[in-house]
């Protein structure tokens, strides 16, 4: 059983678009993050929610939508596509929020390949 | 403010080659630090930890020491494979922060290991 699943794997899509990105985790963990990994490998956390509540919200702009129906899904959906949001988006889960202990290891989904056209 | 540094790579190496992967950080206090591997084509994996000073990390025949006196965390393996080929991630937790906890990570250095 996949611990962290996101789909779709990859995702291409026109300028302007509206799209969005499914994870799940069934590890049970409290928290879940969304990450951004450009071309060069830089990874960026995006947002951050515990127990469906949002915890981290980094200087993302407000097409990024995130939606965690609960705690074992986060969805992240994007409006009004543009060149720049091309990136491999991950999913991610840890046990608790990284303010309470900071010794929790993430556990990573396989990534969604957005290409934008 | 925090940050970690990791030597850019690329990184090739032949088989059974010694790896050293340099990671340096910058904060406040002595924070947790992680190395993550990404494996093409895959999410990050955690590869090791440590979580103060003079601790030792190891995992797969990688290790890395907390050293608080250089701020580091380098990478190390006597002996790679081919199978070790991935991305590695050098990150930390910062202790401080405006209440915005997050794990940091480093921009990554690729590995290659030719047989």
């Amino acid at each position: 059983d996949t611990a962290v699943s996101q789909t779709p794997k990859y995702l291409v899509t026109q300028m302007g678009n509206d799209k969005s990105i499914k994870c799940e985790q069934n590890l049970g963990h409290d928290t879940m993050y969304w990450y951004k990994q450009d071309s060069k490998k830089f990874l960026k956390i995006m947002f951050s929610y515990n127990n469906k509540e949002l915890i981290i919200n980094e200087t993302v702009p407000n097409r990024f939508s995130p939606k965690s129906p609960d705690k074992a899904h986060l969805n992240l959906h994007i409006n009004s596509l543009e060149l720049g949001d091309s990136a491999v988006y991950f999913c991610a889960s840890s046990q608790e929020s990284y303010g309470r202990q900071g010794t929790e290891k993430l556990f990573f989904g396989s990534g969604t390949q957005l290409s934008v056209l | 403010g925090d940050s970690v540094t990791q030597m850019e790579g690329p990184v090739t190496l032949s088989e059974e080659a010694f790896l050293t992967i340099n990671c340096t950080y910058t904060a406040t206090g002595y924070p947790s630090l992680f190395w993550y591997v990404q494996y093409p084509g895959e999410g990050l994996q955690l590869l090791l930890k440590a979580t103060k000073a003079d601790d030792k990390g190891s995992n797969k025949g990688f290790e890395a020491t907390y050293r608080k006196e250089t701020t580091s965390f380098h990478l190390e393996k006597g002996s790679v494979q081919v199978s070790d080929s991935a991305v590695y991630f050098c990150a930390f937790f910062p202790l401080s922060g405006a209440g915005s906890y997050q794990l940091t990570f480093g921009k990554g250095t690729k590995l290659s290991v030719i047989p």
